[in-house]
């Protein structure tokens, strides 16, 4: 069975630094590598994806992700942190079948201070 | 585009009483969509993955007979809890795919409905 590991609950950075947030992942064939951030009370918005071709993603906001096969990680980074990037993140892993099926992470909060 | 909303985005509700939550996709055609449920500070957890026109497919654990699911068009899901309880108070997400288009479709999520029931 697939399943996503987040293993950070909160992760804090500092306005203008450089953020990763971590993912690893598990699946039995090619996986499918999304992210997505919610703010309060609200839906999930997409960031990015990795289906297949660079390892380096990059998505909205700045965000961009590499994909480690070897590692089977998927992290989120962004170069200069902003305040209005604090959110909840969500990793989620789906597999190559064409079923769009997704199994989430269970979260990454991201705190940016001033 | 690629917009899908959710109504109502809050409701209240004494229990025993029924709830139906509309998820709608507004510019696309969606050939599934899927409904999940996410506690306070906790992930989503899939519910069920709906089809428009045939019979939704529950996750384990999910009492069909409760939340019931109907995918009458491209355009619309309704998730129904029936004879709700406290312990069904939480968020409420749905999500919809773009039908057609690239091999793999991305979920175009809604913004929620927090349903809490006293």
């Amino acid at each position: 069975a697939q399943s996503v590991a987040q293993p950070e609950d909160q992760v804090n950075v500092a306005e203008g630094n450089p953020l990763t947030v971590k993912c690893t992942y598990s699946v039995s064939g090619n996986p499918y590598l999304f992210w997505y951030v919610q703010y309060p009370n609200r839906g999930l918005q997409f960031l990015l994806k990795y289906i297949t071709g660079d390892n380096l993603v990059k998505g909205s906001y700045g965000f961009e992700a590499e994909f480690n096969k070897s590692q089977t990680s998927f992290h989120l980074k962004k170069p200069s942190a902003l305040v209005s990037d604090s959110a909840l993140y969500f990793c989620a892993v789906s597999l190559n079948t064409g079923f769009q099926k997704l199994v989430f992470g269970t979260g990454t909060r991201l705190l940016v201070s001033p | 585009g690629a917009v899908v909303s959710q109504h109502p985005s809050r409701v209240i509700c004494k229990s025993g009483t029924s709830v139906k939550i509309e998820c709608r996709s507004l510019d696309f055609q969606a050939t599934t969509m899927f409904w999940y449920r996410q506690f306070p500070k906790q992930s989503l957890m899939l519910m069920a993955t709906s089809n428009e026109g045939s019979k939704a497919t529950y996750e384990q654990g999910v009492e069909k007979d409760k939340f019931l699911i109907n995918h009458a068009s491209l355009t619309l899901s309704t998730l129904t809890v029936t004879s709700a309880h406290p312990e069904d108070s939480s968020f409420y997400i749905c999500s919809a795919i773009y039908r057609g288009g690239a091999s793999y479709n991305e979920q175009f999520f809604g913004p929620g409905t927090r349903l809490t029931v006293l």
